[in-house]
């Protein structure tokens, strides 16, 4: 059974930092690309990362490009969002989500974790 | 970027009645990738439908998504009481992947 588990989420003044963690089961990690994406309390979904399975490609929303990293450890089986200079208009769960493919492009999320909730206030 | 417009925001109907949800791109979906999404209140999204038809696993087949080009549908034939949630399209054919705002599926 796919198990994705979220951590590190919590509540941040503007301006700080955070990273956030996904623990992977259930399926061979390093064959598939995974991503973050986000939700703001009561909202719509807003895609926000991806990373290809061997790192080689990561692709980020313009909300957020030059503010986060994502990132992956295939030997921990982990996913990973480095999240610095926290607005706002960030506040959301994060769902760490799983591609069907390798590839970090061109992709729906096939199975996703249940959140964690990153509010950023002061 | 495709801008995905739901509609309608919310539908109210009984248990048994027919949905029948849209989605419509601001351009065309390169190959109908296009993919739907079930929300229930405190849950992750569920996969439903990817190549804008293809039912992910274990959908139930009173289920169906359809469409091309701009116009995608997502239709559920006979209510069942589980099926009262958001529903999300997302194309995932141009970059950056975009959402729909949703449509709310409530009961009447």
């Amino acid at each position: 059974e796919v198990q994705l588990v979220e951590s590190g989420g919590g509540l941040v003044q503007p301006g700080r930092s955070l990273r956030l963690s996904c623990a992977a089961s259930g399926f061979t990690f390093d064959d598939y690309a995974m991503h973050w994406v986000r939700q703001a309390p009561g909202k719509g979904l807003e895609w926000v990362a991806g990373i290809s399975w061997n790192s080689d490609t990561v692709g980020y929303a313009d909300s957020v490009k030059g503010r986060v990293t994502v990132s992956r450890d295939n030997a921990k089986n982990s996913l990973h969002l480095q999240m610095n200079s926290l607005r706002t208009e960030d506040t959301a769960f994060y769902y760490c989500a799983k591609g069907p493919v390798p590839a970090a492009s061109r992709v729906y999320f096939d199975y996703w974790g249940q959140g964690t909730l990153v509010t950023v206030s002061s | 970027e495709i801008v995905l417009t739901q509609s309608p925001g919310t539908l109210s109907l009984s248990p048994g009645e027919r949905a029948t949800l849209s989605c419509r791109a601001s351009q065309s979906v390169s190959s109908s990738y296009l993919a739907w999404y079930q929300q229930k209140p405190g849950q992750a999204p569920r996969l439903l439908f990817y190549g804008a038809s293809t039912g992910a696993t274990g959908i139930p087949d009173r289920f169906r998504g359809s469409g091309s080009g701009t116009d995608f549908t997502l239709t559920i034939s006979r209510l069942e009481p589980e099926d009262f949630a958001v529903y999300y399209c997302q194309q995932y054919g141009n970059s950056p992947s975009t959402f729909g705002q949703g449509t709310k599926v409530e009961i009447k």
